[in-house]
């Protein structure tokens, strides 16, 4: 029973152009929603978080939006640089699940140079 | 620079043996996990700790055993390893003081049981 879905395996973008990555979640209790990002041989990095109660959050090239009717978030990277060819996965908090961090399958991003 | 370490990094072992993955962290974290991650499929947490003495099984059964008698540090334990168990194995801790604080993780031990 996924909580958290990210139904788009890889994306190719172009270089200077946005990148659109989408996830879908079916717990309302949700709180917060995180993106991480994970390069090869690597652990997963924090990105950018935006809580329920917001419907945008912004920090420089990253903007996460939030529709909560839809129950569905997604991560602009505008513009897109190859540094940016890495896997993003999308993950929930709900404090009544003791806090615990759900995550995503990922999804895989090529930028094109 | 990391700031929570993983030992080893990759791992290839035998059926039946017992194996340790260390997990250390330097940031004074009380929460600390495990997740075990497949590839091209979503990170399940396996083990978790809110602090020292403190250990509760995740969302996906495992048979491995945590300790946590340190706050920094977070060993798991395969008491006998199959084919099964190989996967990518990830420590991560976070920050208490906040519920929204975002996970640290390690750089993870790839496992292969052969």
């Amino acid at each position: 029973d996924q909580q958290v879905k990210q139904n788009s395996p890889s994306l190719s973008v172009q270089e200077g152009r946005i990148s659109i990555l989408n996830c879908d979640y079916t717990n309302s209790m949700f709180d917060y929603f995180l993106w991480y990002k994970k390069y090869p041989a690597e652990g997963p990095t924090f990105l950018i978080s935006i809580s329920s109660i917001k419907d945008k959050n912004e920090d420089g090239r990253f903007t996460v939006f939030l529709n909560k009717s839809a129950k569905h978030l997604s991560l602009h990277i505008v513009p897109s640089q190859p540094g940016d060819s890495a896997v993003y996965f999308c993950a929930a908090i709900f404090r009544t699940g003791g806090f615990k961090t759900i995550f995503g399958a990922g999804t895989r991003l090529f930028v094109k140079a | 620079e990391a700031d929570i370490y993983q030992t080893p990094r990759y791992l290839v072992i035998g059926t039946g043996k017992k194996i340790t993955l260390e997990c250390s962290q330097t940031m004074g974290h009380d929460k600390m996990y495990w997740y075990q991650q497949d590839p091209g499929m979503e990170l399940h947490l396996i083990h978790y700790s809110y602090g020292v003495n403190s250990t509760e099984k995740g969302d996906l059964s495992s048979e491995s055993t945590v300790s946590r008698i340190r706050t920094e540090h977070f060993p798991l334990t395969l008491e006998s390893a199959r084919p099964s168990h190989t996967s990518q194995y990830l420590c991560a801790s976070s920050d208490s003081r906040s519920i929204n604080s975002p996970l640290h993780f390690g750089n993870g031990t790839r496992l292969t049981v052969t």
